[in-house]
């Protein structure tokens, strides 16, 4: 099993639906959380962080927290084609690295 | 603008030749790690460094890969003798405290 788990995808939604992305963790003392935003060929870029459990909203992105389901979301509302690229989630025990998931490919079909 | 520099970003080299990937982090941030993405296997650590000390290597094949930090500006990630399965892009990402902030990466090609 692996530490970070997340559904491959595609991922396919309609332009301004709202995109819901997934990701479990294995790692009970994990208490750092990423999402991160790949474009085909580039390099991740962190979009959002969360730490306690429940919602963080940064404009259109809302990343969800429950450490007891050990389970981690990100919602994108309003999606854009923009959007569309694969999503990498990441966790973090203390001061150790960064452990990604295999990422999800969302597309956002205009 | 800060971030995270990697030269070259693009080397196609013959198997058995040695490869050299160097990286300069974020001006102030005391943490940098080397990452290795492929299709199959996704973002694998590969090795970082805190204040210049490495921390945790134990994602690299030690026969062949090293990593090191000469100096606060310059890392660098090595590869002798370089294989096929090496092909992947290598991304060197730096962290003030938290998150990563990632370099472009260096496309390695092993032919």
């Amino acid at each position: 099993q692996k530490e970070v788990e997340q559904n491959s995808g595609p991922l396919s939604v309609p332009e301004g639906a709202i995109a819901s992305l997934n990701c479990t963790y294995s790692d009970r003392g994990s208490q750092s959380f990423f999402w991160y935003r790949q474009y085909s060929g580039k390099s991740p870029e962190l979009i959002m962080f969360i730490y306690s459990n429940g919602d963080k909203e940064d404009g259109r992105f809302t990343a969800q927290l429950n450490k007891a389901s050990q389970y981690v979301s990100l919602l994108i509302r309003d999606s854009q084609p923009s959007d569309s690229a694969t999503y990498l989630c990441a966790v973090k025990a203390g001061r150790r690295a960064l452990t990604f998931g295999s990422g999800t490919r969302l597309q956002v079909q205009p | 603008d800060a971030r995270v520099t990697q030269t070259p970003r693009h080397k196609v080299t013959e198997m058995g030749q040695e490869v050299t990937m160097r990286c300069q982090p974020i001006l102030g941030h005391n943490t940098v790690f080397w990452y290795r993405q492929t299709m199959m296997q996704g973002l694998e650590l590969l090795a970082y460094f805190r204040n210049r000390a490495p921390l945790d290597d134990s994602g690299m094949p030690k026969d062949r890969f090293s990593a090191e930090m000469p100096d606060a500006t310059l890392a660098t990630l090595k590869i002798q003798p370089s294989e096929p399965r090496d092909s992947a892009v290598y991304f060197c990402a730096s962290d003030p405290e938290e998150s990563a902030f990632f370099g472009q990466g260096t496309r390695l090609t092993v032919v």
